[in-house]
């Protein structure tokens, strides 16, 4: 049974703070890995996605993959409270389908 | 370009009853993925379609089913509903990213 795992949090973090968000997942055949972000009664959105090892950046994001260690995890700098969400990451399955973890909340305040 | 569009975005079904549920793809995107999104269990992959074929599936009952039509949009039907198939269902369109449309709500009373 293909797993990913979060920390459910909350995770708080003061206004331009970095908050740094963590998962690992269990097949070691997964090959792509993305970040969303769900906003309260809203559908997930992309914001990151990764396939090779080490750092991919945009903008106040960057993503970190460690196929080693089965470990990907999502920083944002200078976090604002538009930040304030719940972040899904997750794995492929198997042709585009994807398995989810379900996801930290992150609260940023101000 | 338009982004992924579903109906209904809201729904009230009786236990017992079926539901058909429509989404519409990015255009140019051909991979449809159906989820349900519970607060218990979280996003769950039902099923995805490419190309009019069911390509993958969950590990859901029988009662949820999906077609993918010549287009590239899909619908997903759910028979004999229960109380437990209240839930967000979520439809995403893909090449190689999944984008996600905004959702159905459905509540079954």
């Amino acid at each position: 049974q293909k797993e990913v795992e979060q920390n459910s949090g909350p995770l708080s973090v003061p206004e331009g703070a970095i908050a740094s968000l963590n998962c690992t997942y269990s097949d070691r055949v997964s090959q792509s890995f993305f970040w969303y972000r769900q906003y309260s009664g809203k559908s997930p959105e992309l914001i990151m996605s990764i396939y090779s090892n080490g750092d991919k950046e945009d903008g106040r994001f960057t993503a970190q993959l460690n196929k080693a260690s089965q470990y990907v995890s999502l920083l944002i700098r200078d976090s604002q409270p538009s930040d304030s969400a719940t972040y899904l990451c997750a794995v492929n399955l198997a042709g585009t389908a994807l398995i989810f973890g379900k996801g930290t909340t992150l609260s940023v305040s101000s | 370009k338009a982004g992924v569009t579903q109906t209904p975005r809201y729904l009230i079904k009786t236990r017992g009853q079926q539901v058909t549920l429509s989404c519409s793809p990015i255009s140019g995107h051909r991979s449809v993925s159906w989820y349900q999104q519970t607060p218990g269990q979280g996003l769950q992959f039902l099923f995805e379609y490419f190309s009019e074929t069911q390509r993958n599936k969950g590990n859901f009952p029988g009662r949820f089913s999906g077609r993918q039509f010549s287009n590239s949009r899909s619908e997903m039907n759910v028979s004999t509903l229960e109380l437990g198939d209240s839930a967000l269902y979520l439809c995403a369109s893909s090449l190689n990213e999944q984008y996600f449309g905004p959702g159905t709500r459905l509540t079954v009373t």
